[in-house]
């Protein structure tokens, strides 16, 4: 089967770090994709894991962990722009994306 | 800007009739990806085609089909519609088969009344 996990919700202050965790169940995995989504907007790409280990790309970092089924996004210096939805997507060797539900973060001043 | 665009960008329609959803992939990119997206579900993967040719299925219902056509172009029949069927159908290319950095389009918007 197939199963990805996230939260649903999470709020944090402006200038914050916040940690945005995701977990999966997929055979066949191939690689591990963070995608922001504002509200009634299209997704748009922010990372891509393969390997193991931290990759940091300016504000925004991801990480994950293929023995342990886990990923997860790290937001620094939060701005109120960053109010979005983060979704988890986890490719499957055959076929496409598998997405989580996404978390919906608010960002506040 | 993602270079993918979607046509119509609002559809409204009735229980039981036919629409067409297109996309047009961004220039030079061979794989296409259709998603359905509704408030319960999420972002679900539908189906893929690359330069022409289905290459995967997802939870795509059997009154739904898509084609690629050879100035590839993609279009998502949905008959037989349901209320169940109202969502944001999203189209999405990459340049390559396997899933690389995939580029959104803005969406279709579809109210089946």
């Amino acid at each position: 089967g197939q199963n990805i996990d996230q939260p649903t919700e999470m709020t944090a202050t402006e200038g914050a770090i916040v940690q945005i965790n995701c977990t999966y169940q997929t055979s066949g995995f191939n690689g591990l994709f963070w995608y922001q989504q504002h509200a009634g907007e299209a997704p748009t790409f922010l990372s891509y894991n393969v390997l193991d280990g931290l990759e940091e790309k300016g504000r925004f970092s991801s990480f994950l962990s293929r023995s342990k089924g886990y990923s997860y996004l790290l937001l620094k210096e939060l701005q109120m722009k960053d109010s979005a939805s983060y979704l988890c997507a986890a490719h499957q060797a055959g076929t496409a994306l598998i997405f989580g539900k996404g978390t919906t973060l608010s960002v506040s001043s | 800007d993602s270079g993918v665009t979607q046509t119509p960008k609002h559809l409204i329609t009735a229980t039981g009739q036919r629409v067409t959803l297109r996309c047009s992939p961004r220039s030079g990119d061979l794989s296409v990806y259709w998603y359905q997206q509704s408030l319960d579900q999420g972002l679900q993967f539908l189906i893929h085609y690359y330069n022409g040719e289905e290459r995967a299925k997802g939870n795509i219902l059997e009154r739904f089909s898509a084609q690629q056509f050879p100035d590839l172009h993609s279009e998502l029949n949905l008959s037989s519609l349901e209320l169940g069927d109202s969502a944001l159908y999203f189209c999405a290319s990459s340049i390559r088969e396997g899933t690389y950095e995939q580029y959104f389009g803005p969406g279709t918007r579809l109210t089946v009344t």
